[in-house]
């Protein structure tokens, strides 16, 4: 049973332009949200978190939106770099659940130069 | 910061043959220890964590044990590998305060064939 998903397993963004990454989540006790970056022949990168009790999270060209009445958040990269090519995770964790984050399936950014 | 060492990066095994891929942590001390898979269109699913010297909790149960002999080092091993033992295993670790930011190392492609 996936408890996180992310539906798109691609994208592909003209570089300059904005990059939208979407994920949906079903578990309502789920408080704390990440988004992972990863490269082949690595292992993932933190990239950005949101706690429930806000709404926006912003790191330079990263933002995070967490939506909890509709639980999905999404990652926004304003403006989309060629070194932004990767693949995505998103993952989220519940407070009584600590010891494990939940990862979604991922999606491939392709930013095209 | 800490660095995680993990090998081999690509490994192909029959079916039947044990398997022992290792892991080690360097820069933090008593952190928690994890192994994780993510198998063909799936998200990275959560197989043991560590939060000491000889415990290992299980998440899900399957052909696969885990040990920790040592602080830093945790291994993943199984007497006999089955064809759905195939994945990329990653090894992370969390630092005790920082709820959920794992560090991941490179990650090993296991074939089993």
């Amino acid at each position: 049973d996936q408890q996180v998903k992310q539906n798109s397993p691609s994208l592909s963004v003209q570089e300059g332009r904005i990059s939208i990454l979407n994920c949906d989540y079903t578990n309502s006790m789920f408080d704390y949200f990440l988004w992972y970056k990863k490269y082949p022949a690595e292992g993932p990168t933190f990239l950005i978190s949101i706690s429930s009790i806000k709404d926006k999270n912003e790191d330079g060209r990263f933002t995070v939106f967490l939506n909890k009445s509709a639980k999905h958040l999404s990652l926004h990269i304003v403006p989309s770099q060629p070194g932004d090519s990767a693949v995505y995770f998103c993952a989220a964790s519940s407070q009584t659940g600590a010891n494990n984050l939940f990862f979604g399936t991922g999606t491939r950014l392709t930013v095209i130069p | 910061s800490q660095t995680i060492h993990q090998w081999p990066a690509t490994l192909v095994q029959p079916v039947g043959s044990p398997l022992s891929l290792e892991c080690t942590v360097e820069g933090t001390s008593n952190p928690n220890l994890y192994w994780y898979r993510q198998a063909a269109g799936r998200g990275l699913q959560l197989l043991f964590y560590s939060v000491g010297i000889g415990q290992i909790s299980s998440e899900v149960p399957q052909n696969l044990s885990a040990s920790r002999p040592q602080d830093r080092q945790f291994i993943l091993s199984s007497k006999k590998l089955l064809l759905s033992d195939s994945g990329f295993y990653l090894c992370a670790c969390k630092t005790t305060g920082l709820r959920e930011k794992l560090f991941f190392g490179s990650g090993t492609q296991l074939s089993v064939l």
